[in-house]
């Protein structure tokens, strides 16, 4: 498709459970973004990917996140021994290396409930 | 700290009257500023965006305010419409060739627009 594609549209995982979220960019955009928004609360960024160099991990909030991307498309967010407080609509974008005059698109989003 | 603040979570208007979201940011060097506008169960979708060498950008509806002194931009639209209620984002770049690294984005203004 022409846009970010994301998924799952929707999981629903048991607390202590390992969960893998995946996005495809659109085609030709080598930077790559994870955020989440929780319930009430803003975007919070995640992780980013800019071609081959190393990922911005500022944003992951503890050792259980983790983030690839596989031959600078595809990209897997992983979240092991999920917490409830994991709960979020994850939300992937992607964008064209220079982005300020083309902006960034997000896929619909994946939506996390750890119960 | 919060590199980009919107001060208000929520803003209520009447229908036909005008909105007015606010952003203020905390790095001079941003000189390039997004509003992304959020629907319940959707990606955000980019609404509108200014240059630093401009002090207002207007796009239909929506107009946006850039006062570099105060490191303050608004987002005004009007007239405000129903189908406007959603989460607005703030989020100011960096406009130069080449990696601009991660993208921030404020909390966000929750719109309601009454009918």
């Amino acid at each position: 498709g022409a846009g970010v594609s994301q998924s799952p549209s929707n999981k629903v995982t048991e607390k202590g459970k390992d969960v893998e979220l995946r996005c495809d960019p659109i085609s030709g955009h080598t930077a790559l973004y994870w955020y989440r928004q929780s319930l009430g609360q803003g975007l919070e960024f995640l992780i980013y990917f800019q071609g081959n160099s190393a990922p911005d991990k500022s944003g992951l909030p503890s050792d259980r996140f983790s983030a690839e991307r596989t031959g600078g498309s595809v990209s897997t967010l992983t979240i092991q021994r999920t917490q409830q407080e994991d709960s979020a609509v994850y939300l992937c974008a992607s964008s064209l290396e220079t982005r300020a005059t083309n902006t960034i698109y997000f896929g619909e989003g994946s939506w996390l409930t750890v119960v | 700290d919060q590199q980009v603040k919107q001060n208000s979570p929520s803003l209520s208007v009447q229908e036909g009257r005008i909105s007015i979201l606010n952003c203020d940011y905390t790095n001079s060097m941003f000189d390039y500023f997004l509003w992304y506008k959020k629907y319940p169960a959707e990606g955000p979708t980019f609404l509108i965006s200014i240059s630093s060498i401009k002090d207002k950008n207007e796009d239909g509806r929506f107009t946006v305010f850039l006062n570099k002194s105060a490191k303050h931009l608004s987002l005004h639209i009007v007239p405000s419409q129903p189908g406007d209620s959603a989460v607005y984002f703030c989020a100011p770049d960096f406009n130069y060739g080449g990696s601009q690294g991660n993208l921030i984005f404020g909390k966000g203004t929750k719109l309601s627009v009454k009918p």
